[in-house]
């Protein structure tokens, strides 16, 4: 069954680029989804399908997949990307199929 | 606009059973999405719980199965869980979501409820 390893935290100045990375074995094979999270609030769909993005989310929020390490970029950080990101795949191959969350990276802006 | 609204007990005794409900609108329930729950113990990350379809096909988290029970409610416009048995561990911000995508390509959740804190306490 799959597992998702992602960095506790990363930290980026203002303006500057996030990479949030989300490690799985053959990871690449899947479609990755990235939620958004802030303190206090439900969590916000910010990324699908390795690197779509819903309407209402900022061309800022990116995504790629490859390999064993999915990434979520954020380009030109500002305050207001401070929150957890979660990545999440649907394991469809394993005996019983289920969805699976990483442990969640929180990004600080400095 | 599609909204989720979850409501039931937010204190659970130990042992007992949780009950939530989550009503959907400005979306028919009836259509091709899943919908799903997903628990979050405070100050800890995600956990999917399970996930319906319309007509009733579940899919959960093996290792919740032996405890979790989803259903539907077509006429209400509305999904439920009930989780048995439960203990402290069991206490978290219980959300309810729209599924989107497919089986192949994955699943995702597009759309979430604000969720209540359900606490696990005698």
């Amino acid at each position: 069954s799959s597992v998702l390893t992602q960095p506790p935290s990363v930290s980026v100045a203002p303006g500057q680029t996030a990479r949030i990375t989300c490690g799985g074995n053959n990871i690449g094979s899947k479609n990755v989804h990235w939620y958004q999270q802030k303190p206090g609030q439900a969590p916000v769909l910010v990324v699908y399908d390795d690197s779509d993005r819903p309407s209402r989310i900022p061309e800022r929020f990116s995504g790629s997949n490859s390999g064993n390490t999915a990434t979520l970029t954020i380009s030109r950080v500002a305050a207001g990307d401070e929150a957890d990101y979660y990545c999440q795949v649907w394991d469809s191959i394993s005996d019983h199929p289920r969805v699976v969350f990483g442990g969640g990276t929180k990004l600080t802006v400095l | 606009q599609v909204q989720l609204q979850e409501s039931g007990p937010r204190l659970v005794k130990p042992s007992e059973t949780l009950s939530l409900t989550c009503a959907v609108s400005g979306y028919s329930i009836n259509t091709v999405n899943y919908w799903g729950w997903i628990r979050q113990p405070p100050g800890k990350g995600l956990e999917w719980i399970g996930s319906i379809y319309h007509s009733g096909i579940t899919y959960y988290n093996p290792s919740l199965k032996s405890r979790v029970t989803i259903s539907v409610d077509t006429s209400k416009n509305q999904f439920s869980l009930k989780l048995s048995s439960v203990t402290a561990a069991d206490t978290a911000m219980y959300y309810c979501a729209r599924v989107n995508g497919g089986y192949t390509f994955g699943y995702y959740f597009d759309y979430w409820g604000q969720g209540p804190l359900v606490t696990v306490s005698s």
